[in-house]
């Protein structure tokens, strides 16, 4: 168990719908890492949050955005959902920048 | 740019076989760090090594050991006498100064067969 939870653990929804991911990362860790895996292919890098702030932008849609709360819990709202957006969404933490990440378990989205 | 490059998209050994994982990386920063992640069948990551660019020793670890060359800017990973519970995708990661953002390879999914 690596501390990190996300909710829900899967989520099937419709196209043009949208969904909020959620991720409470582990006790202590200011740093706040959201990627995509769709199938069969490696972890693209969404965005990343340290302290509150938002601090590092990957390949993320306009129609995707993300926040971290004060408590540092961080949530990624996905909109106008389409087909491909069906993947595995991970949420990952750190104790700083440049540090190890330990990953949650993943939100498994399908858009049908 | 930053980019890693995980050349071996996959490779089948059998039990108790050696076997290396390459990676190779760009970076225009002298400070950066390296990383290691496994994800097994079951699909979380899990984090197995942090190697920063100053810090060129080999490091080993049980069955598993690190060969980092900056000169060919290569970070491998070998296991040694394999399991199947080694059967596994393993991802190599570069993160460049200030940390912000951290680069995956594709991965390379090793089959360990019995």
């Amino acid at each position: 168990d690596s501390g990190v939870t996300q909710t829900p653990k899967h989520l099937i929804t419709a196209t043009g719908q949208r969904v909020t991911l959620r991720c409470s990362p582990r006790s202590g860790d200011l740093s706040v890492y959201w990627y995509q895996q769709s199938l069969d292919q490696g972890l693209q890098f969404l965005i990343q949050y340290y302290n509150g702030e938002e601090r590092a932008k990957g390949n993320i849609l306009e129609r995707f955005s993300a926040q971290q709360f004060p408590d540092l819990h961080s949530e990624l709202n996905l909109s106008s959902l389409e087909l491909g957006d069906s993947a595995l969404y991970f949420c990952a933490s750190s104790a700083g920048l440049a540090r190890e990440q330990f990953f949650g378990p993943g939100t498994r989205l399908t858009v049908l | 740019a930053q980019k890693v490059t995980q050349a071996q998209t996959e490779i089948s050994v059998v039990e108790k076989e050696d076997v290396t994982l390459d990676c190779v990386y760009e970076t225009r920063d002298t400070t950066y760090y390296l990383f290691w992640y496994k994800q097994p069948p079951s699909g979380e990551l899990v984090f197995l090594i942090r190697r920063n660019s100053f810090d060129e020793q080999n490091e080993i670890s049980g069955r598993y050991s690190w060969n980092f060359q900056k000169s060919t800017s290569s970070f491998n990973f070998t296991i040694t006498a394999s399991q199947v519970v080694d059967s596994a995708v393993y991802f190599c990661a570069l993160s460049e100064t200030g940390g912000f953002k951290t680069i995956f390879g594709a991965g390379t999914r090793l089959f360990v067969k019995a």
